[in-house]
């Protein structure tokens, strides 16, 4: 069974558009993350969350907003859609504390037309 | 920030040969390094994690250096096989900084042909 679950796999958006990914994870970790890979970026850090607060935020658009419903819950609305969000979008968890591995899910590719 | 440099971007070597990718990190509050293989269309996958100071890890199939001195990192897959094609990157914590932050290199590609 997967123990972290993104949803939906591929998503296709108009510009200007607004989509939630979801991302839940079954390990019983207490931290969470979003990622973002595209063709023209490496794999960057976008944020992270330790017990449902945030902790990290390393982007620099408040377009992209984090919402936590529950502990293993960690999921990641885009308000105003453009062209350049399209990417992979990987959600990752690891448990508490300093440099502990983190895993990821399978992520969500994104296209934003 | 952290910086993280990884070569080479691409590398093909014949099934049986070794490969070795190479990471080299700017910051020395840098203390926990991964290394992750991403297979095609997939997610990615953990190899290893260390820390501390100079070491060699092996694992399944490959040995991981680390040189705090040097401030590099290396994953040496030794006799690799095609099902070792993938993308891999390392990553890296830094101690100082965010104790959540992964800062990523932009992966080399590896093919292992029959």
């Amino acid at each position: 069974d997967p123990k972290i679950i993104q949803k939906p796999k591929y998503l296709v958006a108009v510009t200007g558009s607004e989509k939630i990914l979801i991302c839940e994870q079954y390990l019983g970790h207490n931290a969470m993350y979003w990622y973002r890979q595209s063709a023209k970026k490496p794999l960057e850090f976008m944020f992270s969350y330790s017990y449902q607060k945030l902790m990290d935020n390393q982007t620099a658009s408040s377009r992209f907003q984090p919402q936590s419903s529950k502990k293993n819950h960690l999921d990641l609305q885009i308000t105003a859609l453009k062209p350049d969000d399209s990417a992979t979008y990987f959600c990752a968890s690891s448990q508490e504390g300093q440099g502990v591995e983190q895993y990821f899910g399978p992520g969500t590719r994104l296209t934003v037309l | 920030g952290e910086q993280v440099e990884q070569r080479p971007p691409h590398l093909s070597v014949r099934e049986g040969d070794s490969a070795v990718i190479t990471c080299t990190y700017t910051d020395p509050n840098s203390y926990y390094f991964f290394w992750y293989k991403q297979e095609p269309g997939a997610s990615l996958q953990l190899l290893m994690k260390v820390f501390s100071s100079t070491e060699i890890n092996e694992g399944q199939g490959f040995t991981v250096l680390l040189n705090k001195k040097d401030k590099r990192l290396s994953l040496n897959l030794t006799a690799a096989h095609p099902g070792d094609s993938a993308a891999y990157f390392c990553a890296v914590i830094n101690s100082g900084g965010s104790n959540y932050k992964l800062t990523f290199g932009k992966g080399t590609l590896l093919t292992v042909t029959p």
